[in-house]
């Protein structure tokens, strides 16, 4: 498997814009996480989905901020509009949970700055 | 609550052995994972800990006493290598969410 595979890689958007964040678990995992990460704030878990349903949203910072997840090889990370403070690399990990298997797996990161 | 706390930064010596702490809230807790990131990289999994006691990996050892809500990363033979990041990591609710520390940035003198 070629691991969680994130897209893009970088992007650079103006204030206000919509910006799509795209991520493909590992095949067969069953849980699938997105994070933040800021020098200030550190790592943050935004969401995290399982068996594709999204179980807890509450690190979502605003309504600006939805994810999706349609399938269980898909999901999305969306800001509209996008603002300045959203910069920061958006990471994306999947894992097969369960008490005894717990690593989880994560992309690349997307390095997202808003100007 | 759901959060951990551990140290910013720690500095060592080559050669020496190194520990991070980590404590964490217990409400809902699973188990601790210990994460390594280096700059510009991603967060990739060094260990768990389910149960208390040690658990240990070739130079790296982590530690779980959940009397304490305590655990830590054992770091031996340190190599300029080992300079990174580390995450201690929450297992919560089911054992399906994972909440990260703040990290500690582990800087290695020669």
């Amino acid at each position: 498997d070629a691991g969680v595979i994130q897209s893009p890689r970088h992007e650079v958007t103006e204030m206000g814009q919509e910006v799509t964040l795209r991520c493909k678990p590992i095949s067969g995992h069953n849980s699938l996480f997105w994070y933040r990460q800021t020098m200030m704030r550190g790592l943050e878990l935004l969401i995290y989905f399982n068996n594709n349903v999204p179980i807890d949203d509450s690190g979502m910072p605003e309504d600006r901020f939805s994810a999706k997840m349609p399938n269980a090889s898909f999901s999305t990370l969306k800001i509209q509009p996008s603002e300045p403070r959203d910069s920061a690399v958006y990471f994306c990990a999947s894992s097969l949970a369960s008490q005894l298997n717990t690593e989880a797996f994560f992309g690349q990161g997307t390095r997202l700055t808003v100007v | 609550g759901q959060s951990l706390e551990q140290p910013s930064e720690v500095t060592a010596v080559e050669g020496a052995i190194v520990q991070i702490n980590c404590t964490y809230q217990t409400s809902g807790f699973y188990g601790l994972s210990w994460y390594q990131q280096h700059d510009g990289g991603a967060p990739t999994f060094l260990s768990y800990n389910g149960l208390d006691g040690l658990e240990e990996t070739g130079r790296f050892s982590s530690f779980l006493s959940r009397s304490d809500s305590y655990g830590y990363l054992l770091l031996q033979e340190l190599q300029m290598k080992d300079s990174a990041s580390y995450f201690c990591a929450g297992l919560y609710s089911s054992a399906s969410k994972i909440i990260f520390g703040s990290g500690t940035r582990l800087s290695i003198r020669p």
